[in-house]
């Protein structure tokens, strides 16, 4: 699986962009990029999903170069409540495979008003 | 709820006693994973079933931990002698493998059940 390295932490005042890095230097060619969202006291949460290129939804944007060896979760205008630790994770989609996805440390972010 | 429900959300025990922590899966949803996790660290993989079956055991941490899932529904992680180093979060999560061609694999985790051993 391939292993990634992300921030351990971050800071950001309210109202602002959040940018967070992933690097994921040795990606498979059938891996695709997670990002989950957890809470104190809860369980992660599915953020966004993407192979390549630029994924937006309600709640983010993913931002995926052509050698897909990084990546970039932006989470716009963040307010008190995206305080949450946010894992990026690398692996195939289960419907090509058994492989369990690892989390990683995750990055705390934390927001300020 | 329809989400992933986990029981008991909280569990203190004596070392060296036997523990059992459930989880009761999304509806139709095949896949079942158990994690772990400690304080500031992320979850850590234990167990993965694809129906009634361990298909990934491989973190499982020593024959102490043992999960079933006998009717591909509701699984149970059992701990045999437990240990002041078992204290965590024990987080499920089930997933709907295969199918249509925009499933993203999600995990849907529980709340998790918190055990202290004494």
């Amino acid at each position: 699986l391939a292993k990634t390295t992300q921030p351990v932490s971050m800071d950001s005042y309210e109202g602002q962009e959040v940018n967070i890095t992933c690097s994921h230097n040795n990606i498979a060619t059938n891996d695709y990029i997670t990002w989950y969202q957890q809470f104190p006291s809860q369980g992660p949460r599915f953020i966004i999903q993407g192979y390549k290129t630029k994924v937006t939804n309600e709640v983010a944007s993913l931002f995926i170069p052509a050698d897909r060896k990084s990546s970039t979760l932006s989470l716009p205008r963040v307010s008190l409540s995206d305080t949450a630790v946010y894992y990026c994770l690398v692996g195939p989609i289960w419907n090509s495979g058994n492989t369990p996805l690892v989390f990683g440390k995750g990055t705390r972010l934390s927001v300020i008003a | 709820g329809a989400g992933v429900s986990q029981t008991p959300s909280n569990k203190v025990t004596e070392k060296g006693k036997y523990v059992e922590l459930r989880c009761d899966p999304i509806s139709g949803h095949t896949a079942l994973y158990w994690y772990r996790q400690s304080l500031g660290q992320g979850p850590e993989f234990l167990i993965y079933f694809q129906g009634t079956g361990a298909a990934d055991d491989s973190g499982l941490p020593n024959d102490r931990f043992f999960a079933v899932r006998p009717e591909g529904s509701v699984s149970t992680l059992k701990i045999q002698r437990t240990e002041r180093g078992d204290s965590a979060v024990y987080l499920c999560a089930s997933s709907l493998v295969g199918g249509a061609s925009r499933n993203t694999g999600e995990l849907f985790f529980g709340e998790g059940s918190r055990l202290t051993v004494l």
